[in-house]
């Protein structure tokens, strides 16, 4: 059974640096799957941060692509992220996810969550 | 950015009922469309990928149909623990984005 876990602090300073790690368990970040991070603001909808593959490669989404870096660590199965310069406006639950598509074709779907962890942005 | 809006946002009805909610998408996305249940405090739960397939473990009172730019999913037979706020997600131009929601309430 796949299994992911967020962990990070859960309080940023405004205009800080956010940075999160996601374990992942019954499965080898090395497979060929990408991993990505999304987000969902208090009482609001999600939002896809970006994806990271086990080469490094990465997409980002262009709203946050100038501030996000998302990393992998295939020695501890695990990836990052890391927002900068943050405001009240990225305090949200942050999930990692694990994507799938069918026959490698780069459409995938999420099918595997973390549990989300909180980061609050305050001074 | 390809824009994705569900319809209704909020849904009421009674245990039995057959539940439907639509998703429409600003361009052509082919059928890579999928679909999301998530309960409070819980993370997303894949429910339907690519427009129709039903996730493993999924029941099958749950499915969907479209392609293109209109989608839309369907319980046959609400039930008490389908209580939720689904999402439809397009994955076929990066960035990926989600609906804004559509909450499912017991009457």
């Amino acid at each position: 059974q796949v299994q992911l876990q967020e962990s990070g602090p859960g309080l940023v300073k405004p205009s800080g640096t956010l940075s999160l790690t996601c374990a992942v368990f019954g499965d080898s970040i090395s497979h060929g799957n990408w991993w990505s991070w999304v987000r969902q603001p208090p009482g609001k909808g999600l939002e896809w941060i970006g994806e990271v593959l086990h080469t490094g490669n990465t997409n980002y989404n262009p709203s946050l692509k100038s501030r996000v870096t998302i990393s992998v660590d295939k020695s501890t199965n695990q990836f990052s992220l890391k927002v900068s310069s943050v405001t009240a406006a990225d305090a949200a639950v942050y999930y990692c996810a694990r994507q799938r598509s069918l026959s490698g074709r780069p459409h995938p779907f999420f099918d595997y969550w973390g549990q989300g962890t909180l980061v609050t942005v305050s001074s | 950015d390809i824009q994705m809006t569900q319809s209704p946002s909020s849904l009421s009805a009674s245990v039995g009922d057959r539940v439907t909610i639509t998703c429409q998408a600003s361009q052509d996305i082919t059928d890579y469309l999928n679909w999301y249940q998530q309960k409070p405090g819980k993370a997303p739960n894949l429910l339907i990928f690519e427009a129709s397939n039903l996730e493993r473990g999924v029941p099958s009172r749950f499915s969907g149909s479209g392609s293109g730019t209109d989608f839309t999913f369907t319980i046959s037979s609400l039930q008490p623990e389908d209580i939720a706020t689904y999402y439809c997600h397009q994955s076929n131009t990066l960035p990926y984005t989600f609906g804004q929601g559509t909450k499912l309430e017991i009457k």
